[in-house]
């Protein structure tokens, strides 16, 4: 199993601009989540998913958008990115009642 | 609400030193309570976590925490550093047992002189 996979690594942005951060997982879990990491302030969930065509907004959505069309499938859409949203960005899935398999995360700067 | 306080965002300890590392909580239901680690550039690794089966839990490369309801804690504790354990280390609370919709503390850094 390749477990919890992220694609780009790494990624610079000019304002404005709008990408995708992929995430994909391999091990058929239902719960999907995006994270943030910026320094001192831990991860902050952005946006959650709880199966296939299910997703909910966590504690810090605004400026993002998901969906989930495939239980392995779930990106993040920056519409228009903003300085304030450079960050590590991390992917991660749960359903074994293990708690949560993170992916290798995404790091992305707005200039 | 829910959510959980990390002591000390930097802590340096000797190789062969116990490690302690501090968490307290606020919840309003049963908390589901998490370590996780992060080494430098990568992911988020599990390291063990408490869902009331049991008030201590060990957890893998020899880290153990116990959960306190009457100190609302959960600390992180090896008897025994080695160089290894550096990393970030990650206090988190949950609804639910299964780690969905996890609140993170702001980290601990450990760090592990020679």
């Amino acid at each position: 199993n390749a477990g919890v996979t992220q694609t780009p690594k790494f990624q610079v942005l000019k304002t404005g601009q709008s990408m995708t951060l992929q995430c994909a997982q391999d091990m058929n879990h239902e719960y999907m989540s995006w994270y943030r990491q910026d320094p001192g302030m831990g991860l902050r969930l952005i946006h959650y998913s709880v199966g296939a065509g299910i997703t909910d907004q966590g504690e810090v959505p605004n400026g993002y958008n998901v969906s989930r069309s495939t239980t392995e499938d779930f990106p993040l859409r920056l519409l228009s990115a903003a300085p304030s949203q450079t960050s590590v960005y991390f992917c991660a899935s749960s359903g074994t009642g293990r708690g949560q398999y993170f992916g290798p995360g995404t790091r992305l700067t707005v200039t | 609400a829910q959510s959980v306080t990390q002591l000390g965002s930097h802590v340096s300890v000797s190789e062969g030193a116990l490690v302690l590392l501090r968490c307290n909580y606020s919840s309003s239901v049963p908390p589901y309570l998490f370590w996780y680690v992060q080494y430098p550039n990568q992911g988020l690794q599990l390291l063990l976590k408490y869902t009331s089966a049991a008030t201590l839990v060990k957890g893998i490369n020899g880290f153990e925490a116990e959960f306190k309801k009457s100190e609302t804690s959960f600390h992180l504790t090896k008897p025994s550093a080695h160089m290894s354990d550096a990393a970030e280390y990650f206090c988190a609370v949950s609804e639910k047992s299964s780690g969905d919709k996890l609140t993170f503390g702001t980290g601990t850094r450990l760090a592990v002189r020679p």
